[in-house]
């Protein structure tokens, strides 16, 4: 079935260093790909999405490449900053629609001054 | 206000006690999920209703017992849970749920932390 695999936690980096946090999926055809992320205490909140092979999501200087090759859709960051600390959630839709989603299992990003 | 309000936001319970979550979405949706976070473990869903409709019973245990009144509400009724029960339990909504939508556009609640002693 469809699945989502991300990177193990945490990552644990220092202000302004760059961020990549891997994800590879199984899917039948091309699905679109997404990335949550969840603030402590707060819930998921979408960070970015691509909906096609090539394309390439970005929001709040986060970037990912939807890569069918490699069916990977890894997310990115130039430079993080300490707000950024959160858990991400990389995610794919099941089959049959209803916008239900297929999620990993969370990164934990931790970022230090 | 945020768009999707849960409450209680902790709840302690016994195995045999009964209780109930609440969402509460305010963004004019069509669609409300339930969601399960374990520790270590990827997001389960739960349930999904569209329109008021049961449009999903992702094999839960009938000790959960999902009721949708209105498409702005959403509870689920707990009965005689398990330990392993403990999680946090996410509410979210979608504009829209129908077979062909694939959105991903989720709306989360700030989610129900249950402990089950």
């Amino acid at each position: 079935g469809d699945s989502v695999t991300q990177m193990e936690g945490p990552v644990t980096l220092s202000e302004e260093a760059f961020l990549t946090i891997n994800c590879t999926y199984t899917a039948t055809g091309y699905p679109s790909l997404f990335w949550y992320v969840q603030y402590p205490g707060e819930g998921l909140q979408l960070l970015l999405k691509a909906t096609k092979a090539d394309d390439k999501g970005s929001n709040k200087g986060f970037e990912a490449t939807y890569r069918k090759e490699t069916t990977s859709f890894h997310l990115e960051k130039g430079s993080v900053q300490v707000s950024d600390s959160a858990v991400y959630f990389c995610a794919l839709p099941f089959s049959g629609g209803y916008n239900k989603l297929i999620f990993g299992a969370g990164t934990r990003l931790a970022v230090h001054p | 206000e945020t768009g999707v309000t849960q409450t209680p936001r902790h709840l302690v319970m016994g195995m045999t006690n009964k209780k109930s979550l609440k969402c509460e979405q305010h963004l004019g949706h069509n669609a409300m999920y339930w969601y399960k976070q374990s520790a270590k473990k990827p997001l389960e869903l739960m349930f999904v209703y569209s329109l008021e409709e049961r449009v999903e019973n992702n094999s839960v245990p009938s000790r959960f017992s999902p009721e949708c009144p209105n498409s702005s509400h959403l509870f689920l009724h707990l009965h005689t849970l398990q330990p392993e029960d403990s999680a946090l339990y996410l509410c979210a909504s979608s504009q829209d749920a129908f077979p062909g939508a694939n959105t991903g556009e989720l709306f989360f609640g700030e989610g129900s932390r249950l402990t089950v002693l």
